[in-house]
Formats: C-alpha cells, sequence, structure tokens
C-alpha cells in the first residue's frame, strides 16, 4: 500500500472549516483514500472514502487533486467535538488491509 | 454505518492469566475480521486477520502462540491473550468488512491492564 504524509498536528477555531491535508504521492490508480478518525479512548471512526472524484456525506467532504498525489478532509463547521485524531490512509480495491500512520492531531478551540 | 462490538470494554488480570476478548459484527457478516492493538500516544498496528473457518494471519513480529484468535462464526472473533504480561497492557481493536462495502468499521476498543 502506498504511504501517506499528514501534518503531525493542526489547530482549527469552533465554527470555521478545518482542512485536513495528506498526501500520497505513490499512489497507485486502484488504489482509494479514506479517511478515519480517533476520538481518544476509542475505536476509529469512518469518515469518508474517494477514488478519484470529490466525495461528500453528512460528516465530511474529501477533495483529491486530479492527479490523486494529494487530498483534503473538510469538517465545514468544526466543532468541539471534532477534537480528535485523523488518519488518512490508501487502501487497493479489493484488498482488506488499513495502514495506519501516525495521523494529524486536530484540535478544535473554543 | 455497521455495528461491530467489543466485550468486555476493559479489563484488569494478573500477570500469568489469560484474557479473552470477544468481537461482534452486529448487523452484518464478517467472513474476515481484523485485531490491532495501539499503545499510548502511537497509532494503530494490525496484529492479524481473522478467517471464518480458517487460521488467522499473523502479521510480522506478533507471536501466534500467544496472540490466538478464533472466528468460529460469520458475525464473531475472538482474540485470547495467553500467559498476559506487563509489556501486554494495551488497547485492542477489531474491526470487520461488510460484504459488498468498501469500508471497514471498528469496535470501541477494550483495554487491558496487566498487573
Amino acid at each position: 500500500d502506498a504511504k501517506t504524509t499528514q501534518p503531525p498536528s493542526m489547530d482549527c477555531a469552533e465554527g470555521r472549516a478545518a482542512n485536513l491535508p495528506c498526501n500520497h504521492s505513490t499512489i497507485s490508480g486502484n488504489e482509494y483514500v479514506y479517511w478515519y478518525r480517533q476520538i481518544h479512548s476509542q475505536g476509529p471512526q469512518y469518515i469518508i472514502h474517494g477514488l478519484k472524484n470529490n466525495e461528500t456525506n453528512e460528516m465530511a467532504s474529501l477533495i483529491i487533486t486530479e492527479d490523486r498525489k494529494s487530498s483534503t478532509l473538510i469538517l465545514p463547521h468544526a466543532t468541539l467535538r471534532d477534537t480528535a485524531v485523523y488518519y488518512c490512509i490508501v487502501r487497493v480495491v479489493g484488498a482488506q488491509k488499513l495502514v495506519f500512520g501516525q495521523g494529524t492531531r486536530l484540535t478544535i478551540n473554543p | 454505518g455497521a455495528v461491530v462490538s467489543q466485550h468486555p470494554s476493559w479489563v484488569i488480570c494478573k500477570s500469568g492469566t489469560s484474557v479473552k476478548i470477544e468481537c461482534r459484527s452486529l448487523d452484518f457478516q464478517a467472513t474476515t475480521m481484523f485485531w490491532y492493538r495501539q499503545f499510548p500516544k502511537q497509532s494503530l498496528m494490525l496484529m492479524a486477520t481473522s478467517n471464518e473457518g480458517s487460521k488467522a494471519t499473523y502479521e510480522q513480529g506478533v507471536e501466534k502462540d500467544k496472540f490466538l484468535i478464533n472466528h468460529a462464526s460469520l458475525t464473531l472473533s475472538t482474540l485470547t491473550v495467553t500467559s498476559a504480561h506487563p509489556e501486554d497492557s494495551s488497547f485492542y481493536i477489531c474491526s470487520a468488512d461488510p460484504a459488498l462495502e468498501e469500508t471497514q468499521y471498528f469496535g470501541p476498543g477494550t483495554r487491558l491492564l496487566v498487573l
């Protein structure tokens, strides 16, 4: 699986959009980009995933660059409950393993 | 999304005893489940892939005789930490893929403390 690079930490003000970047410059054509988050002392929570088109759901939006070498997770109106470690993971279509990197520790400030 | 549960949520045991952790998919069947371990301030590390009706596949460096995995049904996988020692104290998390979905769902985790 391709590796990802994320900033170790970010801060965002409550009510503002949180934009979390992820670099996956060695991604293959058959690899999806997945985002999970882990709130302290809980199991990871699925957020969103995509292959090449931008995706949006009730939690977030995923913007993937045209060359697919990077992506951005957008939490449109961050709340204090969005404070968590966010993991960007690439995964081959049909494969099952998820390999976690160090993620980005996002802190939402009041 | 699909729901995965774990039991117990936390356990304290004496060194040398064995501890069993259950992972259940509540509203879907899973031919494959996964077991992760997470130490404080670290990321999740995949320990093994649990296959229903067959032997688990362990990641490099994980002792299969110490971490026994049984996947007896399409909704239940168990992880038994045998002869637990203080260094086995960790947060153990399972996950599962519903069939025909591209998404893996995680349980809430089990915190193990070995005294």
